[in-house]
């Protein structure tokens, strides 16, 4: 059974356009990371969020983590080709160490 | 720094193979986990060890073992090969569970045939 699931799965983009991803878990995490994958290599971390309601923004990157710290959304300014990769949230919920990444949200900005 | 060092990158076995990925970390890191990436998806979380002499297992632990004899080192081993198995292996290193970065391998790209 997956425990975060990320929405959409794919997204296909203009360059330009504003974009949300969103990872959801009827679980409450102790903390939450975002990471990007490019093909061939290993996930490389964005930001973690640790706070309820705390909002993180790096450059055109604007990452939240609910209230209830059972969902976290990345939202993306201005896409750029450059950002096209596979992006993951992962987290352990309180209490564990089992520390697992969602299903994944694969974006694809076309110049 | 080497950070975390998996080998092989590439292996092909044949069913009812085994084999063991090795996975090597000099951070010192407590936290070591083996994960699996099937094509276009994300990571599924096989084992995990907050520390030497202890393992747990993760999402999808049938058909693979591990150990931790040591703080460095946390191979995963592959009894007998299905061709269910065929993915590409990530093991990660993590200092501080909570806020900490995981740190990645290069990957392990196994195929079972």
């Amino acid at each position: 059974t997956q425990l975060l699931e990320q929405s959409p799965q794919f997204l296909s983009i203009q360059e330009g356009e504003n974009l949300t991803v969103y990872c959801n878990s009827s679980s409450v995490f102790s903390s939450l990371q975002w990471y990007r994958q490019e093909p061939g290599e290993g996930p490389v971390l964005l930001v973690t969020v640790v706070t309820g309601g705390e909002v993180k923004k790096l450059k055109r990157l604007t990452f939240q983590f609910g209230d209830a710290r059972k969902d976290s959304s990345l939202h993306i300014t201005a896409a750029q080709p450059g950002d096209t990769g596979l992006y993951l949230c992962a987290g352990a919920h309180s209490g564990t160490d089992k520390l697992i990444f969602g299903t994944g949200t694969r974006l694809q900005v076309f110049p | 720094n080497a950070g975390v060092t998996q080998t092989p990158k590439f292996r092909i076995l044949k069913i009812g193979q085994s084999m063991t990925l090795q996975c090597a970390q000099d951070m010192n890191h407590n936290y070591m986990y083996w994960y699996r990436q099937d094509p276009g998806m994300g990571l599924k979380l096989i084992y995990y060890s907050v520390g030497a002499g202890i393992t747990d297992k993760g999402e999808v632990p049938n058909g693979y073992n591990v150990s931790r004899s040591t703080t460095e080192d946390f191979p995963l081993r592959l009894e007998l090969a299905a061709p269910s198995q065929t993915s590409v292996y990530f093991c990660a290193s993590i200092r501080d569970r909570v806020t900490g970065e995981l740190f990645f391998g290069e990957g392990s790209r196994l195929t079972v045939l």
